[in-house]
């Protein structure tokens, strides 16, 4: 099973860009790289998903090495209520969630 | 459209009783995820779901854990007897079919407390 590693947290400031590396050394060649979002006391909520190149929706962009073995999340201009848990997710069979990423945005 | 339902939302019961925990899935879901997050973690999935047959049950600790979903609909998930350490939020997942690459959507989770 393909396993990540996240910064345990981070913090930054409002307005700013953040950016949020996810190593997966270990990824298998039909893995899809998966980021979910996690407010207090709710469940986890989809963000992007990426197989390769680059990827941006609304909320944020994905970009990942040719080699796939890292993945970087991008959130512009953040604000204080995307303070939260990110998850990086990959997987074959099953997705394995590790601790995440605590993002807090200073005023 | 309507999300994932859990009930109840929060659950305190002494150790060696039993509880039990209800989900509603999004309609026309086709697989169903309990997950068990302890505070500070990552959910750890408990058991996966297929329609009404189980896709995963590794992590599940049989002895004292059951689940089921006898329609391929909505699932319940019991616990008994309950020990101190089951103490964690319970999140119910589902996606429109099997796979990795599929979006899990969640239910805000049942708190549960066990003294």
């Amino acid at each position: 099973l393909a396993k990540t590693t996240q910064p345990i947290s981070m913090d930054s400031y409002e307005g700013q860009e953040v950016n949020i590396t996810c190593s997966h050394n270990n990824i298998a060649t039909n893995d899809y790289i998966t980021w979910y979002q996690q407010f207090p006391s709710q469940g986890p909520r989809f963000i992007i998903q990426g197989y390769k190149t680059k990827v941006t929706n609304e909320v944020a962009s994905l970009f990942i090495p040719a080699d796939r073995k890292s993945s970087t999340l991008s959130l512009p201009r953040v604000s204080l209520s995307d303070t939260a848990v990110y998850y990086c997710l990959v997987g074959e069979n099953q997705l394995i969630w590790g601790a995440g990423t605590k993002l807090i945005i200073k005023p | 459209e309507a999300g994932v339902a859990q009930s109840p939302r929060y659950k305190i019961i002494e150790k060696r009783q039993s509880v039990a925990f209800w989900c509603n899935p999004i309609s026309g879901h086709a697989t169903l995820y309990w997950y068990q997050q302890i505070l500070g973690q990552g959910p750890k999935l408990l058991i996966q779901f297929q329609n009404n047959g189980v896709v995963d049950d590794s992590q599940l600790p049989k002895d004292r854990f059951s689940a089921e979903r006898l329609k391929g609909v909505d699932s319940t998930l019991k616990i008994q007897p309950a020990k101190l350490e089951d103490s964690a939020v319970y999140l119910c997942a589902s996606s429109l079919d099997h796979g990795t690459e599929e979006t899990q959507y969640f239910g805000p989770g049942t708190r549960l407390l066990v003294l």
